[in-house]
């Protein structure tokens, strides 16, 4: 079974620019996760979707960042404008339930430079 | 609020040896699921265990398991017969029953010497 999905891999963009990461969950997971991780601040969470509905966005930094679950194969996290400050590895994860102890399933990661 | 603790910045191990990386926690709810990740520097995030704060016996899953110690709050990855492939950041997590955010622990770099 293909795992999760995340494009582009590396993404290098200028200030100002707008960026758009892009997630295929796990097929049949219905909660979906954006992540960050930096150095300075480790692994935070963004966002999270359950059956398409983000649920808790408390995690989005600024209104620069905005996210969408249009349906359940498919989800996008948009900054615009990007700032230097941006630059980090997001993460999309899954998981087959959100109120459950199961594990969350990550994609390989988008490292996104701003410059 | 949930937290977990790692100690360790970095550890080190010889290859074939035994290894235990720290994870403390702390949480007010009464469920919740303790994870361990790994992330070689290749960046992707492995998942490697999970326990659960009922669960009766430590997870265990090949060369992989966790000393689980509810009233001491701690979620310790033991790694038996190191390998070189085992070098790696590794992360421990929780996450409340009814909670919705995976909490991350700082990571421990661990480094296996041949």
């Amino acid at each position: 079974d293909a795992g999760v999905i995340q494009s582009p891999r590396h993404e290098v963009t200028e200030m100002g620019q707008e960026v758009t990461l892009r997630c295929k969950p796990i097929s049949g997971h219905n909660s979906l996760f954006w992540y960050r991780q930096t150095m300075m601040r480790g692994l935070e969470l963004l966002i999270y979707f359950n059956n398409n509905v983000p649920i808790d966005d408390s995690g989005m930094p600024e209104d620069r960042f905005s996210a969408k679950m249009p349906n359940a194969s498919f989800s996008t996290l948009k900054i615009q404008p990007s700032e230097p400050r941006d630059s980090a590895v997001y993460f999309c994860a899954s998981s087959p339930w959100d109120r459950g102890l199961y594990e969350q399933y990550f994609g390989p990661g988008t490292r996104l430079t701003v410059t | 609020a949930q937290k977990i603790t790692q100690t360790q910045p970095g550890m080190f191990v010889q290859e074939k040896e035994a290894v235990t990386l720290d994870c403390t926690y702390d949480t007010s709810d009464p469920s919740y699921g303790l994870f361990w990740y790994k992330q070689p520097s290749s960046g992707e995030m492995i998942f490697l265990i999970y326990q659960g704060s009922y669960d009766q016996q430590n997870a265990t899953e090949g060369r992989y398991s966790l000393n689980f110690q509810k009233a001491r709050k701690s979620a310790n990855l033991v790694i038996s017969a190191s390998q070189l492939g085992d070098s790696a950041m590794y992360f421990c997590a929780m996450r409340a029953e009814y909670g919705n955010k995976l909490v991350f622990g700082a990571g421990t770099i661990l480094r296996v010497k041949s």
